[in-house]
Formats: C-alpha cells, structure tokens, sequence
C-alpha cells in the first residue's frame, strides 16, 4: 500500500529563517512520483513540483530545494530565507506512473503547517 | 488560460438533501479527479475520469455519492442523502495526459456544510 508521512504537523519560524518540511513515503511500485503542493489559506492547492522515481536529483527554484533520497524514502523541502508569504499548509503527495490508464491519483500526507512571524 | 474551476464555491445543506458539485477542467485535460478535504487533514481521492470514462471509483465512500462527466470535459459530484459526515471540501483537479506530465492541477473547491 502507498503511504505519506509527514511527521511535522505545525512549524513556527521567525521570517528569514530557514526552514525543512519532512516527508517519508512508501510504495512498492518502482516507478513513482512524488510532489509538494503549498495550500495557503484561500484554499487552493498550489503546485509546486513534481520528481519521477528514476531521478534523484536534487533541485532548487529560487528559495526553494528538494532533497529526494530513494534509500531512505525521503523527499523533504527546504525554504530558505522564509518570508511572512511562505505561511501556508504543505502537502507531500505520492503516486503510481499512471499508464494506460491506470490511476495516477494522489495519495497526500496530513500537511504541515508553516507560520512565518514577521 | 484559465484554471480548474469549481461551483458552488461554498453550500450549505440540511441532512438529507441531495446535493450536486461542478467542476470545469482546464482546457484539453483528459485526466480529471475529485478529492474530499476534512478539516485538518490531507485531501483523499474519491474518482478518476479519463475523457468520459470513470475508471477509478474505488474512492467513494458509500453509494450516496455519484460523478459523472458525460461529454469529458465537465464533470459534476453529486450526493444523495446528505449527512452529517459528509461535510468536508470537495476538490477537484485536472491534468493532461502528455506522458510525463502528470501533475494535477486543482481548483479551489467546494465547501459543503451538512447542518
């Protein structure tokens, strides 16, 4: 069965602090994807990226990296400089490669909620 | 282009009514998905349409709920009954169906309160 932990439930830093939201994840599918979305408080998921299984490449776009680890089945995100804007929910999501038709739905962790103090 | 959009944004229904839920995909997505929200917790999937087919109801929760996208490109959630633990948000998202391009795209869903 898939599975997304986030253990971090709330997370409070002062602005221009860094900050790493935790996700563990589990599958026994070997091609997978994984994605953080940020949900601020109007509600509306925000995509923010998504990472194939076959790439363990970590990325950074602007104050944002990931770190995807298969070894230890980790893919967690790192704001830097945090601003008072960054306060939201996040969501670590995981799901199958979707061929054919098959389902590529999303299977979320429980989020964890980031607030920036000023 | 425009994004997923969903209506009503926010309704209100006494137990036991029948409630129905829009949603309009971005243009040309052929995946489109419905999620339910509670309150402090991460959205679960309920149905997955691929044009007008429904290839994945595994997600709903009792035979109350219903989805339909008869022409593949609108779909509407309806439930029947409603109850108390129905209360939740309702998302839906869309994505394109270009290999490797399997992000979905969400809109900003309907708040439906059982009273």
């Amino acid at each position: 069965a898939q599975k997304v932990t986030q253990a971090q439930t709330e997370i409070s830093v002062v602005e221009k602090e860094d900050v790493t939201l935790d996700c563990v994840y589990e599958t026994r599918d070997t091609t997978y994807y994984l994605f953080w979305y940020k949900q601020p408080p109007s509600g509306e998921l925000v995509f923010l990226i998504r990472r194939n299984s076959f790439d363990e490449q970590n990325e950074i776009s602007g104050r944002y990296s990931w770190n995807f680890q298969k070894s230890t089945s980790s893919f967690n995100f790192t704001i830097t400089a945090s601003q008072v804007v960054d306060s939201a929910v996040y969501f670590c999501a995981l799901s199958e490669a979707g061929y054919g038709g098959a389902t590529n739905k999303l299977i979320f962790g429980t989020g964890t909620l980031l607030a920036v103090q000023p | 282009g425009a994004g997923v959009s969903q209506s009503p944004r926010y309704k209100v229904a006494k137990r036991g009514q029948d409630v129905a839920l829009r949603c309009d995909p971005i243009s040309g997505h052929v995946s489109l998905f419905w999620y339910q929200q509670a309150l402090g917790q991460g959205p679960e999937f309920l149905t997955y349409f691929q044009n007008e087919a429904q290839l994945d109801k595994s997600g709903l929760p009792s035979d109350r709920f219903f989805a339909e996208r008869p022409e593949g490109s609108v779909s509407t959630l309806k439930i029947q009954r409603t109850q108390q633990e129905d209360s939740a948000v309702y998302l839906c998202a869309s994505s394109s169906d270009r290999v490797g391009s399997y992000e979905q795209y969400f809109g900003p869903g309907t708040r439906l309160t059982v009273t």
